[in-house]
């Protein structure tokens, strides 16, 4: 049980397109997702948090109209990368809380390489 | 600011020995701590975690202590093997707020046979 899927798990993109990865929870209600940034042989770093129904909060830093987060339901929540130049390429991973677990347990993804050439 | 500290960076350990990693955290709010092993191009897996209310715990090969008064962690791998090489980070949680992770900078470990 527990398990998080990301699509795609790679994706290489032009300079200036924009990028959507999909986060599902696919046996459980998530009413929170992270959304993590990782750079190669880097710890993760927190992007935002996103609450079904409800704008995503973001950490410091990060650019809200550079990286749109929906989560338009409890399996499901997005990452657009807008307009992405090569500086974004990195590794991002989501991570989702079941709404039954009464632990703090995030159950991660297995991630998502972004390259922008 | 690193919220949680994490060393070494890199670590070699022979088939058999036991793997050490250290954490540490300033923040007393923290109540949650949870160790991730992380192979490459894969996301994080949980692999133990630990409440402040205990000063030890162990599954399987692996234990976690933890020194509440010191606010220092650390993951004990015993008789480590190849196929436990991967990065491994330390995280530390709180129950109010949004619950967000404070993840340690990593380890690399590498189990030599």
């Amino acid at each position: 049980g527990a398990v998080v899927s990301q699509h795609p798990s790679w994706v290489i993109c032009k300079s200036g397109t924009s990028v959507k990865i999909e986060c599902r929870s696919l046996d459980f209600q998530a009413t929170t997702m992270f959304w993590y940034r990782q750079f190669p042989k880097q710890s993760l770093m927190l992007m935002a948090t996103s609450n079904e129904g409800s704008k995503a909060t973001y950490e410091q830093g990060v650019e809200k109209d550079k990286f749109l987060i929906n989560h338009a339901s409890l399996t499901l929540s997005t990452l657009t990368v807008t307009s992405a130049h090569p500086e974004d390429s990195s590794f991002y991973i989501c991570s989702a809380r079941d709404r039954g677990d009464p632990s703090y347990e995030q159950y991660f993804g297995p991630g998502t390489r972004l390259t922008v050439t | 600011q690193q919220q949680v500290k994490q060393s070494p960076q890199s670590l070699i350990v022979q088939k058999g020995g036991i793997s050490i990693i250290n954490c540490a955290y300033e923040n007393t709010a923290f109540d949650y701590f949870p160790w991730y092993q992380q192979f490459p191009g894969k996301g994080p897996a949980l692999l133990i975690a630990i409440r402040p209310d205990v000063s030890e715990k162990k599954e399987g090969r692996f234990t976690i202590s933890f020194n509440k008064s010191a606010k220092q962690f650390s993951l004990h791998i015993m008789d480590s093997q190849p196929g436990d090489s991967a990065t491994y980070f330390c995280a530390a949680s709180m129950e109010t707020g949004a619950n967000n992770l404070f993840f340690g900078t990593g380890t690399r470990l590498t189990v030599i046979p």
